[in-house]
């Protein structure tokens, strides 16, 4: 089982460049999450989704996109990457049901220079 | 809405002594409450977590938690520090029926020999 995996582990962009950090998931779940890291500030959450074809903002949605058309995967765009999003992202995902409990991917490192 | 409040974000003790780390939340009904572990440059994984039931949780690696709900509290102790404990903690809260974890700022423990 491999979890939450998430690529690229690193990446560096130029200013106003575009990419996307993918996540999938194997365990089934209906929930994911996208978290962003940043050193002393803990864990803000970008966007979730609790089932395909279902999205939702969450504290800092601005500049990002999601979309979530499996159960499996659920992407994460940058447009027109900026300095302030360089960061740690994490993909998480849970059941959704039970013990709520969140299984984490190992992080994306993102720096826009 | 519910809130957690970890007390103090860097907390250093010696190799062997008492680790104590405190997390306080906020809630209206019962909560569902977690401590969460990141080693450096890893993901975050699940250390303990309460539910329903004893209110006395143990976790991995020696960790438990108390939950008390008089005090609104769920802080995370282990008798005797381990240099490889070195890590940051995150306590974090959902209710039933809601899709997002609310999380603490998390704490940075560091083990001195």
């Amino acid at each position: 089982n491999a979890g939450v995996t998430q690529t690229p582990k690193f990446r560096i962009l130029k200013i106003g460049q575009s990419m996307t950090l993918q996540c999938t998931q194997d365990m089934n779940h209906n929930y994911m999450y996208w978290y962003r890291q940043d050193p002393g500030m803990g864990l803000k959450l970008i966007y979730y989704s609790v089932g395909a074809g279902i999205t939702d903002k969450g504290e800092v949605p601005n500049g990002y996109n999601v979309s979530r058309s499996t159960t499996e995967d659920f992407p994460l765009r940058l447009e027109l990457a900026a300095p302030s999003q360089t960061s740690v992202y994490f993909c998480a995902s849970s059941h959704g049901q039970g013990s709520r409990e969140l299984f984490f991917g190992e992080g994306s490192r993102l720096t826009v220079l | 809405a519910q809130s957690v409040t970890q007390l103090g974000s860097h907390v250093s003790v010696s190799e062997g002594a008492l680790v104590l780390l405190r997390c306080n939340y906020s809630s209206s009904v019962p909560p569902y409450l977690f401590w969460y572990v990141q080693y450096p440059n890893q993901g975050l994984q699940l250390l303990l977590k309460y539910t329903t039931g004893a209110t006395l949780v143990k976790g991995i690696n020696g960790f438990e938690a108390e939950f008390k709900k008089s005090e609104t509290s769920f802080h995370l102790t282990k008798p005797s520090a381990h240099m490889s404990d070195a890590a940051e903690y995150f306590c974090a809260l959902i209710i039933q029926g809601a899709q997002k974890l609310v999380f603490g700022q998390g704490t940075r423990l560091t083990i001195n020999p």
